[in-house]
Order: structure tokens, then sequence, then C-alpha cells
């Protein structure tokens, strides 16, 4: 079966150092990954896909994540956090193949803190 | 486009009662699920849908039911509303023809079931 997994309930970073959003994942095939934000009382957020090629990821508001296949991580990052990054944050595969539903296996969210 | 919109925000049941959220999506996207999200759990995956017509049951199905008539609307219904059922509800949506099928949000109806 396939599965997400964010190792960290929290993240605390100070604003202006670099920040990492832990996921790894187990897939069968290759994985479609991706990351969501998540600020308070808000729907999710799209920022960023894996689907092939280049294995660091560029999307929204300065995020980047990367993709290790020797590791099964997809690890979101950003060079230089802000306060408003302080948001819960959300790995996720798609669960089969891309006429199925593209219906999205989640992992338990990371709740990012940035502090002045 | 409005994207996803879901109604209501906010609903307080009791025990028993039935009520319909409802979705819609002017995105003309074929793809449509709904999810519900726990603290802790992430989001989990109830029912979806891949066109007009076609459902089938995600990872927590049981109390709830779908249908789909139109491309833009896919409410969902909770038949006899429990303790248990109390969450935020999000509709998304994606298009078959983007491969990657990201999914876009609605912005949730927070349940209160007592």
């Amino acid at each position: 079966a396939q599965s997400v997994a964010q190792p960290e309930d929290q993240v605390n970073v100070a604003e202006g150092n670099p920040l990492t959003v832990k996921c790894t994942y187990s897939v069968s095939g290759n994985p479609y990954l991706f990351w969501y934000v998540q600020y308070p009382n808000r729907g999710l957020q799209f920022l960023l896909k894996y689907i092939t090629g280049d294995n660091l990821v560029k999307g929204s508001y300065g995020f980047e994540a990367e993709f290790n296949k020797s590791q099964t991580s997809f690890h979101l990052k950003k060079p230089s956090a802000l306060v408003s990054d302080s948001a819960l944050y959300f790995c996720a595969v798609r669960d089969g193949g891309y006429n199925q539903g593209g219906k999205l296996i989640f992992g338990q969210g990371t709740e990012l803190s940035v502090k002045p | 486009n409005a994207g996803v919109t879901q109604t209501p925000k906010f609903q307080v049941l009791k025990t028993g009662q039935s009520m319909t959220l409802q979705c819609a999506q002017d995105m003309n996207h074929e793809y449509m699920s709904w999810y519900r999200q726990d603290p802790g759990m992430g989001l989990r995956l109830i029912h979806y849908s891949v066109g007009a017509g076609i459902t089938d049951q995600g990872e927590v199905p049981n109390g709830y039911n779908v249908s789909r008539s139109t491309t833009e609307d896919f409410p969902l219904r909770l038949l006899s509303a429990a303790p248990s059922q109390t969450s935020v509800y999000f509709c998304a949506s994606s298009s078959r023809v983007r491969r990657s099928n990201e999914q876009f949000f609605g912005p949730g109806t927070r349940l209160t079931v007592l």
C-alpha cells in the first residue's frame, strides 16, 4: 500500500534561517509527489509537485523540494524563512494512475512555526 | 473563476440528523473528491468521482453517500450523523487532462456533531 510519512509534528525556525520540512514516501512505481500548505481556517493551497525530471523542484512563495529516490524522500525547503510561512504543511502522493481520479494520500502534517 | 466552493462553512448537528455538504467547481474538472481532516491524521479520502455518474469509495466511506449528476457538483450526504463525524471536510477537484492531476481544494466545512 502507498503511504506518506512526515516524521515531525512541529518544526520551529527563526526568521531568516533556512527551513526543512521532512517527508518520506512508500509507493509502487514512479511517485507523483505534492506539497500543500494550509493557513489557519483556510483550505489547502498547492505549493509544488514532482512528476519526473530534475530532482530539485521549485514552487510558490520561494519554496523548493528535493526528490531523493534512493532515500524515498521529498523534503520541503526554503533558504530564508519568513514569519508569514507559519502554517500547516502537508506532503502527499497520488494514489493510482492519472486516469484514476487524481486522489491523494496525505501525510499527517507538520506545523511550521517561524519566530521573529 | 470561483474555483471550488463549499457550503456551509460551519454546521452543528445533533446525533442522528442528516445533512448534505455542497461542493461545486467551475473549472470543468473531471475528477472530484471529498476528504476529512482530523488532528494528527492529515486528510483522508471519503469518496471520489472520475466523472458524472461515476463514484467510488475512498479510505473512510462509512456513514457517507455521494452522487455526481453533473460535472460541476459533488454533494456529500451524512445519513445519520455521529459524533465521530465531527471534522473539517474538504472538497477537491482536478483535471484529467493535466497528467499530474494536482488537486484544487475548497475552503472547507467545519462540522460538529453533538
